[in-house]
C-alpha cells in the first residue's frame, strides 16, 4: 500500500498522559499537514510542512501540541499533558498538488 | 480568510433517486472548491475538484458539481445515488494563492434508504 499511513489507528489514554501520533505520507510528496476532526464536525487545518520545515501553525495549536518532521520523511505529532478536550481523529495528508488523506488517528481521552 | 457552509447536516434519499449536497463559501479571495467523501472510520477521499474552467466539473462515482460564482456555491449532484454512496460529504475552499490549506463545512451525512 503506497498511501498514507498513520499510526496507531486508536488511542486510549487518562487525561494528563502524553500521546504521539505518526504519519508517513507518499514518498514523494514534499507537503504534509495535520488536521483536526471532532464529532460531527468537518477538519481543521493543525500545521504543514515543505520537506522538513514547518510553515504554518494554527492556532488550534496549543503549547501542549508539537510537531515535527525530521529529515523531511514521516512526521509525528505529539500531544502533552492531554486533556478530554483533546478528543478528535488526528488526519495526515500529505501533497505534491491533490491531497491525500490517511485513515486517521483517533484519540480518546478519558 | 475563507469558510465554508454547508447547508443540511443530514440528507435521506431513496436509492435511484437523484441528489443535491449543497455548499456556500465565503472569501475575498479567487478559490479552489473541492468536494471530499468520508466512509466510517476511514480518511477523506476526494470526489472533485474546481480549479479554474468549465464551472461544471464531473469526478468519480457518477458526481458532478457546479460553481457558481455569483452565488458562492458549489453544490453536489448524483442523477441516481446508490446504498454505497451512504457516507459524509465535505465541502472545502482553498484560496487559489495558498499552499492547499483548506478550510472544510462541518459535513453532509448522506443516507441512501432501500
Amino acid at each position: 500500500d503506497t498511501g498514507v499511513s498513520q499510526n496507531p489507528r486508536h488511542k486510549i489514554t487518562k487525561r494528563g498522559q502524553n500521546v504521539t501520533f505518526r504519519c508517513d505520507p507518499i514518498s514523494e510528496h514534499n507537503r504534509l499537514y495535520w488536521y483536526r476532526q471532532t464529532l460531527g464536525q468537518g477538519p481543521e487545518f493543525l500545521t504543514y510542512f515543505q520537506n522538513e520545515a514547518q510553515l504554518e501553525k494554527s492556532r488550534l495549536l496549543s503549547d501542549r501540541f508539537s510537531a515535527e518532521r525530521p529529515k523531511g520523511s514521516f512526521s509525528t505529532l505529539e500531544i502533552q499533558r492531554t486533556e478530554q478536550g483533546d478528543s478528535a481523529m488526528y488526519l495526515c495528508a500529505s501533497t505534491t498538488g491533490e491531497l491525500f488523506f490517511g485513515e486517521g488517528s483517533r484519540l480518546t481521552v478519558l | 480568510a475563507q469558510s465554508v457552509t454547508q447547508l443540511d447536516s443530514q440528507v435521506p434519499v431513496f436509492e435511484e433517486a437523484p441528489v443535491e449536497l449543497r455548499c456556500n463559501y465565503s472569501s475575498s479571495v479567487s478559490v479552489y472548491l473541492f468536494w471530499y467523501v468520508q466512509y466510517p472510520n476511514q480518511g477523506l477521499q476526494l470526489l472533485l475538484k474546481y480549479l479554474s474552467g468549465s464551472t461544471l466539473v464531473k469526478g468519480i462515482n457518477g458526481f458532478e458539481a457546479e460553481f457558481n460564482k455569483s452565488q458562492t456555491s458549489f453544490h453536489l449532484r448524483k442523477p441516481s445515488v446508490h446504498i454505497s454512496d451512504t457516507a459524509e460529504y465535505f465541502c472545502a475552499v482553498t484560496d487559489s494563492g495558498s499552499a492547499r490549506q483548506l478550510t472544510f463545512g462541518s459535513g453532509t451525512q448522506l443516507t441512501v434508504l432501500p
